[in-house]
């Protein structure tokens, strides 16, 4: 089945730990991107990537790393820089990022807390 | 940073009644889409509206956009409970060459049987 994958659902991490998030798609996409949730908020982006080995930070990048390595993988690494880390996190990909037509494809998400 | 506002902020309904959500925005646009997520699950894509439509239908679904007012409407007939989700809707931007979208904070639609 074609799609986009995340792992862990639920993730939880002690304070000073550095966590990275999984996302995986066969979907033959070039753009990837990462978005944090928070209750009763929209989504705000993290980071994004429109080809492989190379990114660009979003909104709210702080805290945060990616890597880009190969076209189906797009990892979230969220480091013990991020002050509230505890969120809902969504990882998406999306036909050529230029297009400005293209719909975004979301993964499942992973709740990550902060114990 | 946030670029849409939908409006309600929640909406409750009967199984059968129209939902109306609606959705404002700042800037200049290329498209604008709804999204709908269901509770601690992923974001599924519903429309998308280019900026020289006016109106669009799926299904149940009908999308209006008035880009002389900023705004867009979405129509949910004949609502079912399978319908409870969160509905968001993103931009965007006109010229941009990197398509990012723009979420607002989301409508929370609950249909009760």
């Amino acid at each position: 089945d074609g799609g986009i994958t995340q792992s862990p659902k639920y993730l939880f991490r002690k304070e000073g730990q550095n966590v990275t998030l999984s996302c995986e798609q066969n979907l033959n996409h070039d753009a990837m991107y990462w978005y944090r949730q928070d209750p009763g908020q929209g989504l705000r982006l993290i980071y994004y990537s429109q080809i492989v080995n190379d990114f660009q930070k979003g909104d709210i990048a702080e805290g945060y790393s990616v890597s880009r390595e190969k076209k189906e993988s797009f990892p979230l690494t969220v480091t013990s820089a991020q002050k509230n880390p505890t969120a809902f996190y969504l990882c998406a990909s999306s036909t050529r990022a230029g297009a400005g037509n293209n719909e975004q494809f979301f993964g499942p998400g992973t709740r990550l807390t902060v114990l | 940073s946030q670029q849409g506002e939908e409006d309600p902020q929640a909406l409750s309904i009967q199984e059968g009644e129209n939902a109306t959500m609606n959705c404002s925005y700042k800037t200049s646009i290329n498209n604008l889409q709804w999204y709908r997520q269901n509770s601690g699950r992923g974001l599924v894509h519903l429309i998308l509206i280019r900026s020289n439509e006016r109106e669009k239908h799926s299904g149940r679904l009908r999308v209006t956009l008035d880009t002389s007012k900023k705004s867009s409407s979405l129509l949910i007939t004949a609502s079912r409970a399978a319908d409870t989700a969160s509905y968001f809707c993103a931009t965007v931007d006109r010229g941009s060459t990197l398509g990012r979208l723009y979420f607002g904070r989301g409508t929370q639609l609950t249909v009760w049987p």
